[in-house]
C-alpha cells in the first residue's frame, strides 16, 4: 500500500496558468511534509517544506497543509515551461529518520 | 548552494559481483540517506545513517546492502552480491538535521547485467 499518494499522475497547464498538485499520507504518524522538484535526468531539489497547519508562500509557489486529513497541496501560479518536471511529495513521522516519497506528479507547462 | 557529489556517475557490473557507490556529502551535514529510483519514477527510501549508525531502513535495504562512513570520508553503499533488480539510479542525500532540507547528489546509474 502506497503511504504517500499524489494526484494527479500527470498535469498539463498552459503557460501563465495555475497548477495544483495534491498529496495525502495514509500514515497517521506523519508530521512533516516536503515538496521536491525533479527535472528530467536531474536530482530532486526541495521547493518547500511545511510542518504546521495553514499556508506558506514563496514567490509563485504556495503550499497548504491540513494535518487532520494529512493532506498537502502545492500551487504554482503563472506557470512557466521551466516548471515542467516531476513533483515529489515527501513525508516523515516525528523522528523523520525515514522519509517516504510519493510517486510524483508529472507537470507539463505548454508554451 | 551546497553540493553532494557521487562517484561514479555510471557503473556496469555483472550479476553476483560486488559494487560500492560513493557519496561525498555536504561538509557540515550530519544525516545521510540512500534512495533508489527506477526509470525516473518513484524515489524509494533505502536507509538513513546518523552518528555512525543506521537509524532506519526500508524493506528494499536487503541483507546484501550495507552502508558506512569511515572517519568522515565517503558515505558508501555496498551491494554484495548484486542482482538484476538492483539496476536503478541510486541517489545519495544529506541534511543538517532530521527535518531539514535534503540535498541530493546527481545519482549513480547502476546497471547489473
Amino acid at each position: 500500500q502506497q503511504k504517500v499518494q499524489q494526484s494527479p499522475e500527470s498535469l498539463i497547464v498552459p503557460e501563465g496558468g495555475m497548477a495544483s498538485l495534491n498529496c495525502t499520507s495514509s500514515d497517521r504518524n506523519v508530521d512533516y511534509f516536503w515538496w521536491y522538484r525533479q527535472h528530467s535526468g536531474k536530482s530532486p531539489k526541495m521547493l518547500m517544506s511545511i510542518f504546521s497547519n495553514g499556508e506558506k508562500e514563496e514567490g509563485r509557489f504556495t503550499v497548504h497543509l491540513n494535518k487532520a486529513s494529512l493532506h498537502t497541496s502545492l500551487h504554482i501560479r503563472d506557470s512557466q515551461p521551466s516548471d515542467s518536471a516531476l513533483y515529489l511529495c515527501a513525508a516523515a513521522d516525528t523522528n523523520a529518520y525515514k522519509v517516504i516519497f510519493g510517486k510524483g506528479t508529472h507537470l507539463h507547462v505548454l508554451p | 548552494g551546497p553540493k553532494v557529489l557521487q562517484i561514479p556517475s555510471h557503473q556496469i557490473i555483472d550479476m553476483g559481483q560486488m559494487v560500492t557507490l560513493n557519496c561525498d556529502p555536504v561538509s557540515n551535514h550530519l544525516y545521510f540517506y540512500w534512495y533508489k529510483q527506477i526509470l525516473g519514477q518513484q524515489m524509494e527510501f533505502l536507509v538513513n545513517f546518523y552518528n555512525g549508525k543506521v537509524m532506519e531502513k526500508s524493506k528494499l535495504f536487503k541483507d546484501q546492502f550495507s552502508v558506512e562512513r569511515p572517519d568522515g570520508s565517503y558515505f558508501t553503499l555496498k551491494i554484495q552480491p548484486t542482482a538484476l533488480e538492483d539496476s536503478a539510479v541510486y541517489f545519495c542525500a544529506s541534511s543538517s538535521g532530521a527535518y531539514a532540507e535534503q540535498f541530493f547528489g546527481p545519482g549513480t546509474r547502476l546497471t547489473v547485467l
